[in-house]
């Protein structure tokens, strides 16, 4: 069974760049990719969304590569409030679209 | 804007029993999709209604099933409870499907004894 795999966990100091990669090698040739941000006790709060190449916003970058079977999520200058769980969700090809999170990055920031 | 509102917050049930959740989304957004979360699974997805219709299932068993009103409300629906069936269950409504920004409600702690 196809997985959308991420690594489990990672640790970062205040102010540097965290690079969370997000591996999909079966994803739906129509669908999105999008990342996600968890807190304990809260639900996931969207953070990023793209379909191709490079997509930024005021928090993040996303970058995707042609293939498509990988994505990175990319953090500026993270803070300690950047502590989280961080998912990316995709759709992976196959019948139903299956709607698919990644297995979860803990992010712990250091100060 | 009022956020995605689950209820209720906590539960507690017993194996055989049934139980029924409820979803409010934002004002305006027609798509709710449910999400199972466990320890051991992670975050799972359930189903997605759009429109009061069954757009896209995930991979589980005919237990677990939905249905969307009118007004966009989303109910989910657990018979023949068994002890794995213990998660976070988490309602998240957008515009128009999973491949929209989401918003996520605090979602409902189930436990089954």
């Amino acid at each position: 069974l196809a997985k959308t795999t991420q690594p489990i966990s990672m640790d970062s100091y205040e102010g540097q760049e965290v690079n969370i990669t997000c591996s999909h090698n079966n994803i739906a040739t129509n669908d999105y990719i999008t990342w996600y941000q968890q807190f304990p006790s809260q639900g996931p709060r969207f953070i990023i969304q793209g379909y191709k190449t490079k997509v930024t916003n005021e928090v993040a970058s996303l970058f995707i590569p042609a293939d498509r079977k990988s994505s990175t999520l990319s953090l500026p200058r993270v803070s300690l409030s950047d502590t989280a769980v961080y998912y990316c969700l995709v759709a992976l090809s196959g019948g139903y679209q299956k709607v698919t999170f990644g297995t979860g990055t803990k992010l712990q920031v250091i100060p | 804007k009022a956020g995605v509102t689950q209820t209720p917050r906590y539960l507690i049930k017993t194996r055989g029993q049934q139980v029924t959740l409820s979803c409010s989304p934002i004002s305006g957004h027609r798509s709710v999709s449910w999400y199972q979360q466990t320890p051991g699974q992670g975050l799972q997805f359930l189903f997605e209604y759009f429109s009061e219709t069954q757009r896209n299932k995930g991979n589980f068993p005919g237990r677990f099933s939905g249905r969307q009103f009118s007004n966009s409300r989303s109910e989910m629906n657990v018979s023949t409870l068994e002890l794995g069936d213990s998660a976070l269950y988490l309602c998240a409504s957008s515009l128009a499907g999973h491949s929209y920004e989401q918003y996520f409600g605090p979602g409902t702690r189930l436990t089954v004894t």
